[in-house]
């Protein structure tokens, strides 16, 4: 079975850039979410979704930060304009079912912002 | 609120030796727990779960977890610790309610191992 899938794996732009990172979740699974790592900060929700619906966005640090599911195979995550503290690692999840399932994690985008 | 305290940042084993990683919860019912492992470089991975049943839940890569209602903990257990499991490792708790589907973690365990 093929896992959650990140794209690009690595990206490092200069500040002020536009930044698309995407993500396909594993065939069938209704959650999707995305994360950040950083050092300090460790891993944060940013938001989740829910048959394609955004559920809860609390996580999103700034206004600079979006997210869209279109379709049950495809989610984006935007930064316009980027910043270097935006430099971490993102991760996107995806989950069948409730709670009671775990998620199943894709191997992240590592951003760098210069 | 719900939340998940792993007390140990950092943990040193050597290779061979028997490991305990700690995992406490907060949560007003009988929570869904996990627990990850991430190398570096990649992405959390599950190592096992509880929902329910026989408290004590065996894993992947020879893990083993018991939940303790009394204590609120979740520890993580192997008897002999290999090379290869140096990681960061998490303990998750699966929320119920309005914020079904969404799982709170601990701010992760780094395992080293000692040759």
């Amino acid at each position: 079975d093929a896992g959650v899938i990140q794209s690009p794996r690595h990206e490092v732009t200069e500040m002020g850039q536009e930044v698309t990172l995407r993500c396909k979740p594993i065939s069938g699974h209704d959650y999707l979410f995305w994360y950040r790592q950083t050092m300090m900060r460790g891993l944060e929700l940013l938001i989740y979704f829910n048959n394609n619906v955004p559920i809860d966005d609390s996580g999103m640090p700034e206004d600079r930060f979006s997210a869209k599911m279109p379709n049950a195979s495809f989610s984006t995550l935007k930064i316009q304009p980027s910043e270097p503290r935006d430099s971490a690692v993102y991760f996107c999840a995806s989950s069948f079912g409730g709670s009671d399932q775990p998620q199943h994690f894709g191997d992240g985008t590592r951003l760098s912002i210069l | 609120a719900q939340s998940v305290t792993q007390p140990d940042i950092h943990i040193t084993v050597s290779e061979g030796a028997s490991l305990e990683l700690r995992c406490n919860y907060s949560y007003g019912a009988t929570p869904y727990l996990f627990w990850y492992v991430q190398s570096p470089g990649q992405g959390l991975q599950l190592l096992l779960k509880y929902f329910s049943g026989d408290t004590l839940v065996q894993g992947i890569k020879g893990f083993e977890a018991e939940f303790k209602r009394s204590q609120s903990s979740f520890n993580l257990r192997k008897p002999s610790v290999h090379w290869s499991d140096a990681a960061e490792y998490f303990c998750a708790v699966g929320l119920l309610g309005t914020n079904a589907g969404k799982s709170t973690f601990g701010d992760g365990t780094t395992l080293t191992v000692k040759p």
